[in-house]
C-alpha cells in the first residue's frame, strides 16, 4: 500500500544532542511537510518542500532544518534540542501544494 | 490571514447517539476545509475534504460535514457514534497559495457505552 512512513516512531535524545528524524512516502507526492504538535495542541506547519524547493514558516525556529534529498525522503535536523523542543512530529505529503494532506504515524521526541 | 476555531474542547456522547462537532474559520476567499481524525499516538487521518461544488460532503466512516459561508462554518455530524468513533477531530483550512494547512484546537471525543 502507498503510504507516509516515519523512523523512528519514537526517539529520545539529550539537551543539546542534535537529533535527525526521518520520513519517507511511497505516494511520489510532489510536496513534503513537517509539522510539530505538542501535548494537547493542534498540529503547527514547521516547512514544506514543494519538489526542490524549501519553504519556511516564519516563525520557525532556526535550530529546526530540513533536507529533501530526493522525492521519497525527508528528513527534519534540530540541531541542539532543547526541553521545548518536547513533541510529536508528524510528516505529511501531497500531490500538489493545493491538494489533501496525507499524514505519516508520527515521531514522538523526548528530551532528557 | 486564516484561522479556525472548535468552540468544544472536549464532548462526550452515548453510543448510538448522534454527533455533531463545531467549527468555525476565518478565511478571506473561499476557504479548502478538511476534517481530520487522530487516535492517541496516531498521525491524522482525513474523514472528509470540502474544495468546491456540493455544499454537504460524504466522507469515510459515516461522517459528513456541511459548508455554510454564510456562518463560515463547516461541522461534522454522524447519525449514530460508535465506541471506535473516540479520537480527538481537528478541522483545518487550506489557503490557496499554497498546502498550508491550518488547524483549530481540535475536539476530544469520549463515546460511553
Amino acid at each position: 500500500d502507498a503510504m507516509v512512513i516515519q523512523n523512528p516512531r519514537y526517539q529520545v535524545t539529550q539537551f543539546g544532542k542534535p537529533v535527525t528524524l526521518s520520513c519517507s512516502q511511497t505516494l511520489n507526492h510532489n510536496v513534503m511537510y513537517w509539522y510539530q504538535q505538542k501535548s494537547s495542541q493542534a498540529p503547527k506547519l514547521l516547512f514544506h518542500y514543494y519538489d526542490k524547493d524549501f519553504n519556511n514558516e516564519a516563525d520557525t525556529p532556526d535550530n529546526f532544518q530540513s533536507r529533501r534529498p530526493n522525492t521519497s525522503f525527508c528528513f527534519l535536523d534540530i540541531r541542539s534540542p532543547g526541553l521545548g523542543d518536547a513533541a510529536m512530529y508528524l510528516c505529511a505529503t501531497s500531490r500538489d501544494p493545493l491538494g489533501e494532506q496525507y499524514f505519516g504515524p508520527g515521531t514522538r521526541l523526548t528530551v532528557t | 490571514a486564516q484561522s479556525v476555531t472548535q468552540p468544544d474542547i472536549h464532548i462526550t456522547v452515548s453510543e448510538g447517539a448522534s454527533l455533531e462537532l463545531r467549527c468555525n474559520y476565518s478565511y478571506g476567499a473561499t476557504p479548502y476545509l478538511f476534517w481530520y481524525v487522530q487516535s492517541p499516538g496516531q498521525g491524522l487521518q482525513l474523514l472528509l475534504k470540502y474544495f468546491s461544488g456540493d455544499t454537504l460532503v460524504q466522507g469515510i466512516k459515516g461522517f459528513e460535514a456541511e459548508f455554510k459561508r454564510s456562518q463560515s462554518s463547516f461541522n461534522l455530524r454522524k447519525p449514530s457514534v460508535h465506541w471506535s468513533d473516540a479520537a480527538e477531530y481537528f478541522c483545518a483550512v487550506g489557503g490557496t497559495s499554497y498546502g498550508k494547512l491550518t488547524f483549530g484546537q481540535g475536539t476530544i471525543l469520549t463515546v460511553h457505552p
